[in-house]
């Protein structure tokens, strides 16, 4: 069966700093990935989302960038956190067919 | 433009009750339809779907949707609510845009509370 891991679980950063969030997902081949930010507990914002290694699509013009170094692993970075880059954060994947898309756990990140 | 509109922020239901949660969709072409749920600090969790055939769909946790073409309507059901069912429910839609058929257009949640 398939596994959607993050890491970490909760993140308080400082503004200004680097940020690097982790998504694997085991028991699947060429997923796609996706990227979403939540706010305040409700609405999704999908941040990014690829198709393949190395194919990032971008969503919405920010501060964050994304990159799929392998097949089952995308990352979320910063160079430099804001105070606005604070919420939940999701990873999901799902394939090509089937459009559903299943989610990880989230991270909370906390930019004071 | 397409969208997905969840008329309700919040739906309260006593426990036992049947509930609905109503979601509205609108999108050019055939649409496939989703139902998530969302426990506190947790990630989204996938309920049913809607591709094709039998309008009403059935999911996990005993929920159940109807499909509606004519009201272009997606609404989430279940006939006995728990208070375990209480939780955050989100409808999506997959974008029909040229391109785009790996995205969902998501409403933006009801809140449902099942009352003891």
């Amino acid at each position: 069966s398939q596994t959607i891991h993050q890491w970490p679980a909760t993140l308080v950063q400082p503004v200004g700093s680097p940020l690097s969030l982790e998504c694997t997902v085991e028991g699947t081949s060429n997923p796609n990935l996706y990227w979403y930010r939540q706010a305040a507990g409700r609405g999704l914002q999908l941040l990014f989302y690829s198709v393949g290694i190395g194919q990032i699509s971008s969503e919405v013009p920010q501060n964050l960038s994304a990159s799929r170094p392998q097949d089952r692993q995308f990352i979320l970075s910063s160079k430099k956190l804001l105070l606005s880059d604070s919420g939940f954060y999701l990873c999901a994947w799902s394939v090509t067919d089937h459009y559903e898309q299943y989610f990880g756990p989230g991270t909370r990140l906390t930019v004071t | 433009a397409q969208s997905v509109a969840q008329p309700e922020d919040q739906v309260n239901v006593a426990e036992g009750n049947p509930l609905t949660v109503k979601c509205t969709y609108s999108v050019s072409g055939n649409p496939y339809l989703f139902w998530y749920v969302q426990y506190p600090n947790r990630g989204l969790q996938f309920l049913l779907k809607y591709i094709t055939g039998d309008n009403l769909v059935k999911g996990s946790y005993g929920f159940e949707a109807e499909f509606n073409k004519s009201q272009t309507s997606f609404h989430l059901k279940k006939p006995s609510a728990l208070v375990s069912d209480s939780a955050l429910y989100f409808c999506a839609v997959r974008d029909t845009h040229a391109g785009n058929n790996r995205k969902l257009i998501w409403g933006l949640g009801t809140s449902l509370a099942v009352n003891p």
